[in-house]
C-alpha cells in the first residue's frame, strides 16, 4: 500500500521561501512508470497543478508558476520536495503530493495547510 | 493555460443520474486522452474516479463514468448515492503540464 506524507513549515512569511517534502513509503519513487507531483488548493478555491518531476529528475511546471517553483527528488531517501519562492498571501493553501501516471494522480498525501503571513 | 471550465454545482435525486461537463480546449482535452476525474470531499484527499477518458480504477464503483466529445469530456454518476456528495474535479493533460477544472459541487438532494 502506497503511502505518502507531506511535511514542513506551517507558516511561511510573504517573500520568503516555501518548502515541502513529500515521503513515500510502500513504493519506490524511482518507478518507470510514474511521475510525482505536487498539487495545492487555495482556502475556497479549487485544485491547481503545480508540477512533477520523474525519478530522473526531469521536471514539468505549471507556466504560470514555473518563475518561482523547484521540485527535486532524492531517490536515497525516497522523497521529493518542493520550493516556491517570493510567496505572497495567494500562495496559502493545502498542498498535497500525489504519485501520477498518464497525467492522473493514482494516490495522494493527506495535505498539509501552508499560510503565508507575517 | 486557463483552468478547464466546469458548472459550479450539479444537482440530483438518490437513484438519479447526472452528468458533469468539463470543457477545454484542441490543446488539452481535445488533444489527449489524458482525462481523469476527482471526487473531493472536503478535509480529505482527492480520490481518482476516472482516467484516460473512460477508465475506473479498482474499487470504484461501476455508477461512475466517462466520456468525450471534442473538447468537451463528462463525467457521469448514475444511481445517486448520499455518498456521492462531493467536490468533483476534472484534469486533462496539457502538453507540458496539466490542468484542472474549477470544480463542480455535487448535491444530492
Amino acid at each position: 500500500q502506497l503511502h505518502l506524507q507531506e511535511s514542513g513549515p506551517g507558516l511561511v512569511k510573504p517573500s520568503e521561501t516555501l518548502s515541502l517534502t513529500c515521503t513515500v513509503s510502500g513504493g519506490s519513487i524511482s518507478s518507470s512508470s510514474h511521475h510525482w507531483a505536487w498539487v495545492r488548493q487555495p482556502p475556497g478555491k479549487g485544485l491547481e497543478w503545480i508540477g512533477s518531476i520523474y525519478y530522473s529528475g526531469n521536471t514539468y511546471y505549471k507556466p504560470s508558476l514555473k518563475s518561482r517553483v523547484t521540485i527535486s527528488v532524492d531517490t536515497s531517501k525516497n522523497q521529493f520536495s518542493l520550493k516556491l519562492n517570493s510567496v505572497t498571501a495567494a500562495d496559502t493553501a493545502v498542498y498535497y503530493c500525489a504519485r501520477e501516471k498518464e497525467s492522473a494522480a493514482t494516490d495522494w498525501g493527506q495535505g498539509t495547510l501552508v499560510t503565508v503571513s507575517s | 493555460q486557463s483552468a478547464l471550465t466546469q458548472p459550479p454545482s450539479a444537482s440530483g435525486s438518490p437513484g438519479q443520474s447526472v452528468t458533469i461537463s468539463c470543457t477545454g480546449t484542441s490543446s488539452d482535452v481535445g488533444a489527449y486522452k489524458y482525462v481523469s476525474w476527482y471526487q473531493h470531499h472536503p478535509g480529505k484527499a482527492p480520490k481518482l474516479m476516472i482516467y484516460e477518458v473512460t477508465e475506473r480504477p479498482s474499487g470504484v464503483p461501476d455508477r461512475f463514468s466517462g466520456s468525450k466529445s471534442g473538447n468537451t469530456a463528462s463525467l457521469i454518476v448514475s444511481g445517486l448515492q448520499a455518498e456521492d456528495e462531493a467536490d468533483y474535479y476534472c484534469s486533462s493533460h496539457a502538453g507540458s503540464h496539466v490542468l484542472f477544472g474549477g470544480g463542480t459541487k455535487l448535491t444530492v438532494l
